[in-house]
């Protein structure tokens, strides 16, 4: 079974604090992305990958940044995070396809409370 | 651009009633994919049908059934007999062929079946 795990899935933390957000996938995917999500905005790409050691901007990348060592491992990183900053992220990953019809798999969220 | 509406925010419903969600996208490319995801309470997105601009088929699986209109650039979904266990948010999302890695997301709607 296709398993994308994010290791917290609540956490609050204070304003200021760098904050680490883990995701971890089981299936040798090439793909991983980080999305935020937030009501009335639906899912907004922050960050993504192809590879290791490999990172692209999303379409909201200010404040965050990534790290991605391992082929399994991608982690979302908040330098200092703010307020604004509270919000449930989804871990992604997919295989490299051809014309887009590989599947994205989710992860369960990790709901982040900066206060 | 690229842009995905969903217009209900909302919908509420009682068990055994039909419920269609409405989907519409906007995009210049002729190649794109489009894709539903059920998004429980538990948080994680759940991938339930993948379309490509190619195909106007509809699709139907068991109470599912998807109507692809490319001529109103809608890909809309509807629930027959619904259950309580469909109570969830749904997204649609559009994925473009020459950028196979990222998926635009409408806002999502949230469904509520009750007993």
């Amino acid at each position: 079974d296709v398993k994308v795990t994010q290791s917290s899935r609540y956490l609050v933390k204070r304003t200021g604090e760098k904050v680490f957000l883990e995701c971890v996938q089981d299936m040798d995917h090439e793909n991983m992305f980080w999305y935020r999500q937030d009501p009335g905005l639906g899912l907004r790409l922050i960050y993504f990958s192809y590879d290791v050691k490999m990172k692209e901007k999303g379409d909201i990348p200010e404040g965050y940044s990534v790290s991605r060592e391992k082929k399994e491992r991608f982690s979302l990183i908040l330098e200092s995070a703010s307020t604004n900053q509270t919000s449930m992220y989804l871990c992604a990953s997919s295989i490299q396809g051809t014309g887009g019809t590989n599947t994205i798999y989710f992860g369960e969220g990790s709901w982040l409370t900066v206060v | 651009a690229q842009k995905v509406t969903q217009a209900q925010t909302e919908i509420s419903v009682v068990e055994k009633e039909d419920v269609t969600l409405d989907c519409v996208y906007e995009t210049r490319d002729t190649t794109y994919y489009l894709f539903w995801y059920k998004q429980p309470p538990s948080g994680e997105l759940v991938f339930l049908i993948r379309r490509n601009s190619f195909d106007e088929q509809n699709e139907i699986s068991g109470r599912y059934s998807w109507n692809f209109q490319k001529s109103t650039s809608s890909f809309n979904f509807t629930i027959t007999a619904s259950q309580v266990v469909d109570s969830a948010v749904y997204f649609c999302a559009l994925r473009l062929s020459y950028n196979t890695d990222k998926l635009i997301f409408g806002t999502g709607t949230r469904l509520q079946v009750f007993p």
